[in-house]
């Protein structure tokens, strides 16, 4: 079956820099697009998401890039802090007649050092 | 404030006895599901609910159940628990069905069955 998938397992940055998370998705049918954070003992938390008739979106401190042409999403992340340290995933929203699932990649653990 | 709730927390059991792990949620959202956490393998969708007395299997619903008789609450019921169901697991609540919307995920319940 199609899945979504992460180009790397482990992230590790230096407070202060951009980190970039990247995400591929093999489903063309998906129309949304999710990034979750997971800290330590905890359940994900949103962090930014977009549809499939965008390319960027912009947070606070994050942006999320779509590039539908080759079904790459990333996640990027300016001026990192350690707070940012966590497991992050990309969903993408999966809608059928029976509802809709969120399909998770695997994660990619970003590291933040001083 | 608006949270989805979990319990317990962590669960140490024995192969076959019944458990059932309560989710509930305060936002009156119709759609919830659980999903299971495993290193490596990241997040995998067990069960889902559209709404009330609505339920649908996920990707790895084999060895549960699940029960929707209100819209807050979503149990998760291991009726013979086996060692390969021990990991993470978490349950979420979101607004929409077929819905581009965020999961709401609570704060996971660790299962070990030995």
């Amino acid at each position: 079956g199609e899945s979504v998938g992460l180009h790397l397992p482990t992230l590790s940055v230096q407070e202060g820099d951009n980190s970039i998370i990247n995400c591929a998705y093999s489903n063309s049918a998906s129309d949304y697009f999710i990034w979750y954070k997971q800290e330590s003992g905890k359940g994900p938390q949103f962090i930014i998401d977009i549809r499939s008739n965008m390319d960027k979106r912009q947070g606070q401190r994050v942006t999320v890039l779509l590039n539908k042409t080759v079904k790459h999403l990333s996640l990027q992340i300016a001026a990192t802090q350690p707070g940012d340290s966590a497991v992050y995933f990309c969903a993408e929203n999966i809608d059928s007649n029976s509802g809709y699932a969120l399909n998770f990649g695997k994660g990619t653990s970003l590291l933040v050092t001083p | 404030e608006a949270q989805v709730t979990q319990n317990p927390r962590y669960l140490i059991t024995v192969t076959g006895k019944k458990l059932t792990v309560t989710c509930s949620q305060n936002m009156n959202h119709e759609y919830m599901s659980w999903y299971r956490q495993d290193p490596g393998l990241g997040l995998r969708q067990i069960y889902y609910s559209m709404n009330v007395e609505v339920t649908d299997k996920g990707d790895v619903p084999e060895g549960y159940k699940v029960s929707r008789k209100e819209k807050r609450n979503f149990p998760l019921i291991l009726e013979s628990p086996s060692p390969n169901q021990t990991s993470l697991y978490f349950c979420a609540s979101s607004p929409g069905v077929s819905m581009n919307t965020e999961a709401f995920f609570g704060q996971g319940t660790r299962l070990t069955v030995v």
